[in-house]
């Protein structure tokens, strides 16, 4: 069983669409995350929710909306997608926000091309 | 700001040992992580130091001092398999715990 899976794993689309990508973890975590991981492979944090709660979200432009139906999952929905949105979106999990040695596990990624 | 740092790309042989450095300064601390990622793959976790001193795990070691803001991953008896990036993260802790990444090593292993 895939620990933290997303779908799709690629995404092409054109500019102007509207894309959601899809997370769910089947560990019991508490949180969920999701990455951003450019063309440079620098993985930087988007949004993070704790039990369905938001609690991270960075500097994010809003047409990213992250959404949590329950804390097994937490979806990515972007508007009006841009050429610069292009790059790899990881999702992820952990146990326990609190506890600092709680690895995170991450799931296989969505390449995000727009043309 | 959060600031971590590690080379961008390094180079070792087959058999040989190859240490990794990682240098932060960030607003807050609740350990230090490493990853492997190999390409087109996701990150998979290695290590986890919160204390100062070496961690060993198999042909992986990792080492922090928190007073220098400094850790790094030792990886010996390199393997082809190795070839991979390897990300330094740290767990900021307080009310978020954020977890950071520094931009990543890209380890190539030649024969």
């Amino acid at each position: 069983d895939t620990a933290v899976s997303q779908t799709p794993k690629y995404l092409v689309t054109q500019m102007g669409n509207d894309k959601s990508i899809k997370c769910e973890q089947n560990l019991g975590h508490d949180t969920m995350y999701w990455y951003k991981q450019d063309s440079k492979k620098f993985l930087k944090i988007m949004f993070s929710y704790n039990n369905k709660e938001l609690i991270i979200n960075e500097t994010v432009p809003n047409r990213f909306s992250p959404k949590s139906p329950d804390k097994a999952h937490l979806n990515l929905h972007i508007n009006s997608l841009e050429l610069g949105d292009s790059a790899v979106y990881f999702c992820a999990s952990s146990q326990d926000r609190s506890l600092g040695n709680t690895e995170a596990f991450f799931g296989q990624g969505t390449r995000l091309t727009v043309v | 700001g959060q600031n971590i740092d590690q080379p961008t790309e390094m180079t070792a042989t087959e058999g040989a040992i190859v240490q990794i450095n990682c240098t932060y300064q960030t607003s807050g601390f609740n350990g230090l992580f490493w990853y492997q990622q190999h390409a087109g793959e996701a990150p998979t976790f290695l290590s986890y130091n919160v204390l100062d001193g070496l961690e060993e795990k198999g042909r992986f070691s990792s080492f922090l001092s928190r007073s220098k803001g400094y850790s790094y991953l030792l990886l010996k008896e390199l393997q082809m398999k190795d070839s991979a990036s390897y990300l330094c993260a740290v767990s900021l802790g307080g009310a978020t715990n954020k977890l950071i990444f520094g931009t990543g090593t890209l380890l190539a292993v030649q024969p």
